[in-house]
C-alpha cells in the first residue's frame, strides 16, 4: 500500500459529460503528480502540484483541469469527455522535490 | 531529462536473480537513475534509484557502471510476484521547478518463468 488514495477505482460514463477524480495524497506529501495511461500512450505526465500551486504542466488538454485544495487533496477534472480519454488516470505524491514518487492505484475510466 | 533504452521483454526462471539492464548514455551529473515498475494494471511502484554508488534495498540491488551510461537492476531471487513492466527513469536530482516528474518509456516486460 502506497499510502496514496485515489477514488473511485472505476467510472464509468458517457461521451460529452464531465467527472472528477479525486486523490489523497501519503500523510505530509506536498506535491501531487497526474498520469494518464491509455493503452496507446503509456504513462503520460499531465499536471504537478506543490502545496496548492500549479507546478508544472505535461500534455494535459485544455478540456481537463486538476486543483490541489488547503488540505492537499487534489481533483482532476474531465470535461465534455470523448472516447479517446477511456484511460487509467494514475495521481502520485512526493514529499519534497526530488523525493521518489509514490503512485495509487488509479481509477479506470471508461467513456462509452 | 536523459532518455533511456531497455529491452522490451525478458523471461527469468522462478527462484533466479533477475537482473535487469537499461542504457542511459546520456546521463547528466545530476541525474539520477529511478527503477518502477507496474504489475498488471496497478500503480507504478518505487523500487530503489541512485546516482553513482550502488544501492541495496530490501526490494533490489540498483548497479551503476562507473562512467554512470547504464545500469542493472538486480531482484535477487525472482518470484512469481515480480512479473510485472520495469521502468528505468533518469531524473534531475533535488529541486528543479517545473521539472520534477517522472518520465516513463516503455520499459522491459518481465515474466518469471515457474
Amino acid at each position: 500500500d502506497s499510502g496514496v488514495t485515489q477514488t473511485p477505482k472505476h467510472l464509468i460514463t458517457a461521451t460529452g459529460q464531465r467527472v472528477t477524480l479525486r486523490c489523497s495524497p501519503r500523510s505530509g506529501d506536498l506535491s501531487v503528480y497526474w498520469y494518464q495511461q491509455s493503452l496507446d500512450q503509456g504513462l503520460q505526465f499531465l499536471i504537478q502540484y506543490y502545496n496548492g500551486e500549479e507546478r508544472a504542466k505535461g500534455n494535459i488538454l485544455e478540456r481537463f483541469s486538476a486543483q490541489q485544495f488547503p488540505d492537499l487533496h487534489s481533483e482532476l477534472n474531465l470535461s465534455s469527455l470523448e472516447l479517446g480519454d477511456s484511460a487509467l488516470y494514475f495521481c502520485a505524491s512526493s514529499p519534497r522535490a526530488g523525493s521518489p514518487l509514490h503512485f495509487g492505484n488509479g481509477t479506470r475510466l471508461t467513456v462509452t | 531529462d536523459a532518455k533511456t533504452t531497455q529491452p522490451p521483454s525478458m523471461d527469468c526462471a522462478e527462484g533466479r536473480a533477475a537482473n535487469l539492464p537499461c542504457n542511459h548514455s546520456t546521463i547528466s551529473g545530476n541525474e539520477y537513475v529511478y527503477w518502477y515498475r507496474q504489475i498488471h494494471s496497478q500503480g507504478p511502484q518505487y523500487i530503489i534509484h541512485g546516482l553513482k554508488n550502488n544501492e541495496t534495498n530490501e526490494m533490489a540491488s540498483l548497479i551503476i557502471t562507473e562512467d554512470r551510461k547504464s545500469s542493472t537492476l538486480i531482484l535477487p531471487h525472482a518470484t512469481l510476484r515480480d512479473t510485472a513492466v520495469y521502468y528505468c527513469i533518469v531524473r534531475v536530482a533535488g529541486s528543479n521547478f517545473g521539472n520534477e516528474k517522472l518520465t516513463f518509456g516503455t520499459g522491459t516486460r518481465l515474466t518469471i518463468i515457474p
